[in-house]
């Protein structure tokens, strides 16, 4: 079955560290994208990636990088700059362009910084 | 920027009452989408709507795409314990139906009481 993968489901972090999310999927997606959740708050937009080697910074993107080095994958690094790293953290894909019909969503990671 | 806002944030039903939310955007939509996410789970796709004034039908849920095409509503007949969860609307970002990069409301927060 076709879908997106995210891994780890649980991470915990120490203050100062750098730790990096997995997002693989399997659908042929060419358009990737990266949001954060917060209790109360909608899915703010980290990063997102039209096409292979080539990404863009969303609304919150301070604290965060991101590689699309295979169309199939899109990690994102939460580094130490980022001030309030705590969230759940959704991987998209979706067919960009006329006729999207949605994004579909990996299962997500849940980072906590202890 | 582009905003798009739900009402209400949360809603408590009884077992059997209709359930609406509403989302507004801040400009004009080439399309909205909805979403919903279980407790604990990630966000689904369960629908598109492109044309002004377009109402669909899904079962006992009903979505409608405002004239103006800046507001949508989500109508839930007779709710049942199994549509607990978060509702999402979200439209693509101004000028960026190309490439399917959204803005999410913050969702309306649904509990259904036995």
């Amino acid at each position: 079955d076709g879908g997106i993968t995210q891994s780890p489901k649980y991470l915990f972090r120490k203050e100062g560290q750098n730790v990096t999310l997995s997002c693989e999927q399997n659908l042929n997606h060419d358009a990737m994208y990266w949001y954060r959740q917060d209790p109360g708050q909608g899915l703010r937009l980290i990063y997102y990636s039209q096409i292979v080697n080539d990404f863009q910074k969303g609304d919150i993107a301070e604290g965060y990088s991101v590689s699309r080095e295979k169309k199939e994958s899109f990690p994102l690094t939460v580094t130490s700059a980022q001030k309030n790293p705590t969230a759940f953290y959704l991987c998209a894909s979706s067919i960009p362009g006329p006729g999207n019909y949605g994004y579909t969503f990996g299962s997500g990671t849940r980072l906590t910084v202890v | 920027g582009q905003q798009v806002m739900q009402i209400p944030q949360y809603q408590h039903v009884q077992e059997g009452e209709d359930f609406t939310t509403y989302c507004n955007s801040s400009t004009t939509l080439s399309n909205i989408q909805w979403y919903k996410q279980r407790p604990g789970g990630h966000p689904v796709f369960l629908i598109q709507l492109v044309k002004s004034g377009e109402v669909k039908k899904q079962k006992r849920l009903t979505f409608q795409f405002g004239e103006a095409k800046k507001n949508s509503s989500l109508h839930i007949t007779a709710t049942q314990t199994t549509d607990v969860g978060t509702y999402f609307c979200a439209g693509p970002n101004a000028g960026g139906t190309s490439y399917g990069k959204l803005t999410f409301g913050q969702g309306t927060i649904l509990t259904v009481h036995p």
